[in-house]
């Protein structure tokens, strides 16, 4: 079962910063959240990672709560590209990746 | 850099037939996973490969088995198809098989079982 916990969809405006946050209240301490996407017929696509601190790449930023309960996935301005299924995971060691239902992002033109 | 390569992308078998998926991983990665998606159950671990040995398998019957060759590809082969074997395949290739080893996903092979 995954361990995470996400809404099923969100609108979010073209240009905007979408937020899609996630519930991990059960995590463990050295479990990391994963962050992956699926754009429609297109195997998942990596995004970011996070274990403690807030990270930042070219695609997005992680913001993950002080306590590691939660954590919010920040894309800073949406595109139509951008429209896809965000997966929130959590997993450590050798354990592989469980994918949940995740939420399904629109980006509203 | 290529990415994962996985062929062939789209494939119709019949129900009680056999069938192989064949996953080229990334240049340099050494561990290979294989998914399966469908509607109804979404995305789940059929089983992981490194350095030709299976690491870890999900809950599938033994209808479902893998190997992977000494250059890191990979095959997975289902035999006696059923109709609910009709999914995306997918493989996804990382460098080892700690979950800090980001996993690339390839396209996927679509498995339809008429």
């Amino acid at each position: 079962d995954a361990k995470t916990t996400q809404p099923p969809s969100m609108d979010c405006a073209e240009g905007r910063a979408a937020n899609l946050p996630c519930n991990h209240s059960t995590i463990s301490g050295n479990e990391y959240v994963y962050w992956y996407r699926q754009i429609h017929s297109q195997g998942p696509q990596y995004i970011i990672h996070g274990l403690k601190n807030n990270e930042t790449n070219e695609m997005a930023s992680l913001i993950i709560t002080e306590d590691r309960k939660s954590s919010t996935l920040i894309l800073p301005h949406a595109t139509l590209r951008d429209t896809a299924v965000y997966y929130c995971i959590a997993a450590f060691g050798n354990e592989k990746l469980t994918f949940g239902t995740g939420t399904r992002l629109t980006i509203i033109p | 850099k290529a990415g994962v390569t996985q062929t062939p992308r789209y494939l119709i078998k019949t129900r009680g037939q056999q069938v192989t998926l064949s996953c080229s991983p990334i240049s340099g990665h050494r561990s290979v996973s294989w998914y399966q998606q469908t509607p109804g159950q979404g995305l789940q671990f059929l089983f992981e490969y490194f350095s030709e040995t299976q690491r870890n398998k999900g809950n599938f019957p033994g209808r479902f088995s893998g190997r992977q060759f000494s250059n890191s590809r990979s095959e997975m082969n289902v035999s006696t198809l059923e109709l609910g074997d009709s999914a995306l395949y997918l493989c996804a290739s990382s460098l080892g098989p700690r979950i800090t080893d980001t996993q690339y996903f390839g396209p996927g092979t679509r498995l339809t079982v008429l």
